[in-house]
């Protein structure tokens, strides 16, 4: 089975712009976190689809924003960047949304200049 | 109350030594405590989880220890071998709130030859 599939795998951005990402769960699985990851504040939730719902949202400003579609795919947007967003965004996924293991994409690298 | 605190920082270890990560929780509402493994340019891996029932679970060469009166956990690596060096993240989950993972701050594990 092929893993999480995250595209792209490097983005730059200027401050002010936008930017989506996009996130393919292993086949079969739906339930889609999403995860930001900087040296200073680690790893940290954003929010989680399942059934293309918002089950849970972390502590992020509403220019963070996702969705998911039918086919489980995900995708998160962020408005109106601001240097701090630069981060690596990480895309996990796991079959229903009882199950604890959740199972990581290599992530995103978003650098906002 | 959603903190995990993660120690060291960093740790370097010489093959076949044990290498111990500690973390300690302050939500008592936690009640998955897994371990994730990062090698750069990659997303977390599962390493081994556990329950707060149970003081100890071990798979190959890894345990995890867990108190819950002290709220602490660690991860043990038993015969360190250079592949092993990589970050390691502890983290707690409240089951019922989904994919919520809290992760701490992260352990750079170096195992020298």
């Amino acid at each position: 089975k092929a893993g999480v599939t995250q595209t792209p795998r490097y983005l730059i951005k200027t401050r002010g712009q936008q930017v989506t990402l996009s996130c393919s769960p292993i086949s079969g699985h739906r339930s889609v976190s999403w995860y930001q990851q900087t040296p200073g504040q680690g790893l940290q939730f954003l929010f989680e689809y399942f059934s293309e719902t918002q089950r849970n949202k972390g502590n992020f400003p509403g220019r963070f924003s996702g969705r998911q579609f039918s086919n489980s795919r995900s995708e998160m947007n962020v408005s109106t960047l601001e240097l701090g967003d630069s981060a690596l965004y990480l895309c996990a996924s796991k079959p229903l949304a009882e199950y604890n293991e959740q199972f990581f994409g290599p992530g995103t690298r978003l650098t906002v200049l | 109350q959603q903190q995990v605190k993660q120690s060291p920082q960093s740790l370097i270890v010489q093959k076949g030594g044990i290498s111990i990560i500690n973390c300690a929780y302050e939500n008592t509402a936690f009640d998955y405590f897994p371990w994730y493994q990062q090698f750069p340019g990659k997303g977390p891996a599962l390493l081994i989880a556990i329950r707060p029932d149970v003081s100890e679970k071990k798979e190959g060469r890894f345990t995890i220890s867990f108190n819950k009166s002290a709220k602490q956990f660690s991860l043990h690596i038993m015969d360190s071998q250079p592949g092993d060096s990589a970050t390691y993240f502890c983290a707690g989950l409240k089951e019922t709130s989904g994919s919520r993972l809290t992760f701490g701050e992260g352990t750079q594990l170096t195992v020298n030859p």
